[in-house]
């Protein structure tokens, strides 16, 4: 069973639409959330690391936002492009310090 | 720009064997992790490393060993490979709060 859970698990989006997809976790214990990106024989990059509450992170085309207390954050992309096709992670890591908990990702296919 | 390697992208190993999956990071980093990722499961740790000679047992480590003799090198054993761990091996390094990956080894157990 997956404490963090993302949904959709998949997305077909045509170039230059926007998208958005949920990253939930446990509300409780919150210290981070990690988004990654992980392209096709790559290694998985960091995309933002959130850590407060009503958190807004931008990277070009790319957002994401945070909501500790219902445990959920969101990931926009803006104008999608096919460089744009990904896996992406969401990744919760609680107050005692450990672990990340991943959820299982969105693969997100952009098609011109 | 930090630096994490793994020893094979591909490998394919029979059913009995003993195979060595090797990390090496280059940024002086403490912890190490090795995760496995399978379709609608993400990722998975098997085991982490706080310190050189020290291991710690994540949440799937059955099947599994490890080695951490040098700081920069982490390596994930398996005593007798199954075909239930076909699978892609992901190991990590860290700071207090950025995890950096390698790009990953795709393991498959015949």
């Amino acid at each position: 069973i997956l404490n963090v859970e993302q949904s959709p698990q998949s997305l077909h989006v045509q170039e230059g639409d926007s998208t958005n997809f949920t990253c939930s976790f446990p509300s409780s214990n919150f210290y981070a959330l990690h988004w990654y990106r992980w392209e096709t024989a790559k290694s998985p990059e960091a995309l933002f690391v959130m850590t407060l509450n009503g958190d807004e992170k931008k990277k070009g085309r790319i957002s994401a936002t945070l909501n500790t207390k219902e445990g959920y954050s969101y990931l926009y992309i803006k104008g999608s492009q096919p460089e744009d096709s990904a896996t992406y992670l969401c990744a919760f890591m609680d107050i005692s310090w450990g672990k990340f908990q991943f959820g299982a990702g969105t693969q997100v296919v952009v098609t011109p | 720009d930090v630096k994490v390697t793994q020893s094979s992208r591909y490998l394919v190993k029979r059913t009995g064997e003993k195979v060595f999956l090797e990390c090496v990071q280059d940024m002086d980093h403490e912890n190490m992790f090795w995760y496995r990722q399978d379709p609608g499961l993400g990722l998975r740790l098997i085991y982490f490393s706080y310190d050189v000679k020290m291991k710690e047992k994540g949440d799937i480590p059955e099947g599994y060993s490890v080695s951490r003799e040098k700081k920069e090198r982490f390596s994930l054993i398996l005593e007798s490979a199954s075909t239930n761990q076909t699978s892609m091996y992901l190991c990590a390094s860290r700071t207090s709060n950025e995890q950096y990956f390698g790009p990953g080894t795709r393991l498959t157990v015949t």
